[in-house]
């Protein structure tokens, strides 16, 4: 079946730690999007990808880092620069404007 | 102003009933709209998408449009407490697919 697979779906780390969260994703999609979703609000946009090797900047960029170096997979980096960590991440991808996205099953970060 | 404005709720309806869930959008160069069901501890499904001004229908759901006033809403008929979620309104920014997401209306379907 095609999907996206986040993982893992729960992460604990200790504070001044980076950590590296994983999103693949199998249905053929060019473009990739980091959100992160806190208590009451909606989901805002860290960093998207449209095409390998490419990546922009979102909204709230600041203390996480990306790459795209295959099609089917963008992983997350979130560093110890990242002021407030915990979160809920969600990873999607999208093939067209008009179609929206597919969402992963998200990853739960919480810094100890 | 936030770019996407929705009530956050809670919304109660009864069984039954019509839950009607609104959306509000700043930029006027908007040209996609979704809805997104969340339920507690899960990821956004896409459950709804609208490009042109009117309505669309899918089952129990009904999006509507009207750029002009740049609203969107979501009508849900015959509320089951199944539908008992967050429902988030995102709409197209710009370049690249990037989608802006409302804060979410949490509704609640009481049998």
């Amino acid at each position: 079946d095609g999907g996206i697979t986040q993982s893992p779906k729960y992460l604990f780390r200790k504070e001044g730690q980076n950590v590296t969260l994983s999103c693949e994703q199998n249905l053929n999609h060019d473009a990739m999007y980091w959100y992160r979703q806190d208590p009451g609000q909606g989901l805002r946009l860290i960093y998207y990808s449209q095409i390998v090797n490419d990546f922009q900047k979102g909204d709230i960029a600041e203390g996480y880092s990306v790459s795209r170096e295959k099609k089917e997979s963008f992983p997350l980096t979130v560093t110890s620069a990242q002021k407030n960590p915990t979160a809920f991440y969600l990873c999607a991808s999208g093939q067209a404007p008009s179609y929206g996205y597919t969402f992963g099953s998200g990853t739960r970060l919480t810094i100890v | 102003q936030k770019e996407v404005e929705q009530n956050s709720g809670p919304l109660s309806v009864p069984e039954g009933a019509i839950a009607s869930l609104n959306c509000t959008y700043s930029d006027r160069g908007s040209q996609s709209f979704f809805w997104y069901r969340q339920y507690s501890g899960k990821s956004p499904e896409l459950i709804m998408f609208i490009y042109s001004n009117g309505d669309k229908e899918d089952g129990r759901f009904t999006a509507q449009l009207n750029k002009a006033s740049q609203y969107v809403s979501l009508l849900i008929r015959d509320s089951q407490p199944s539908d008992s979620a967050t429902y988030l309104c995102a709409v197209n920014r710009g370049k690249g697919n990037k989608l802006v997401f409302g804060a979410g209306t949490i509704l609640r379907v009481k049998s």
